[in-house]
């Protein structure tokens, strides 16, 4: 089945411990973003990737980093949450540039 | 950074009723596409539209490009009570990097 995978689904950290969320897509996709989803303000774009070792910062990159050293994963990584960073997180994946994008379950993700 | 501005914020219709939404921005972009979310999961495609004037249909539901790229509309005819949920729309650009803006969403509630 063609699918967007996050993990953990659901996670409660300190701050300022270090966390990975892991996304990975099965559909050979070239494109993958991040985003977070906060009430009132729908999705916003942390960082995207257009290919392996190609990212670029999206809307609201501070306090995160990515990286793309396999075509299928996209790791977005915390190293030093903070409580400003306790939203719900989705990855996406698209085939090319432009085109739709496909989003994973989501992480809800509470830091204290 | 950019906005989408999705109008309404939300709606409370009677079953078989039609629904509209829509989002303009001042930015133009290349892609328009709309998504649903149910709660506890991520979102869901359900239109994507690339050209300018393009008006695409997914069963009842009906989106269009606006023809000066700066807006799109979503119609939903004869509602249901599973349309229940938040109808996000999304823009893509290419601004020295590509970006997605996501709106802040409008939440339909459907009574049977």
């Amino acid at each position: 089945e063609a699918q967007v995978t996050q993990n953990p689904r659901y996670l409660i950290t300190v701050t300022g411990k270090k966390l990975t969320v892991t996304c990975s897509q099965n559909m050979n996709h070239e494109y993958m973003s991040w985003y977070r989803q906060d009430p009132g303000l729908g999705l916003r774009q942390i960082y995207y990737s257009m290919n392996v070792e190609v990212t670029d910062k999206g809307d609201v990159p501070e306090g995160y980093k990515v990286s793309r050293k396999e075509k299928r994963n996209f790791p977005l990584i915390l190293e030093s949450p903070s409580p400003n960073q306790t939203s719900l997180y989705f990855c996406a994946s698209s085939l090319s540039l432009g085109r739709e994008q496909f989003f994973g379950p989501g992480t809800r993700l509470t830091v204290l | 950074g950019q906005q989408l501005n999705q109008s309404p914020q939300s709606m409370f219709i009677q079953e078989g009723e039609d629904v509209s939404m829509n989002c303009t921005s001042s930015s133009i972009f290349n892609t328009w596409l709309w998504y649903k979310q149910e709660p506890g999961e991520g979102p869901v495609l359900l239109i994507a539209l690339y050209k300018a004037g393009e008006l695409t249909s997914n069963g009842r539901l009906t989106a269009q490009f606006g023809i000066t790229r700066k807006d799109s509309f979503l119609n939903i005819s004869a509602s249901i009570p599973s349309d229940v949920g938040i109808y996000f729309c999304a823009g893509q650009r290419y601004t020295g990097g590509f970006k997605t803006i996501f709106g802040a969403g409008t939440r339909l509630f459907v009574k049977a």
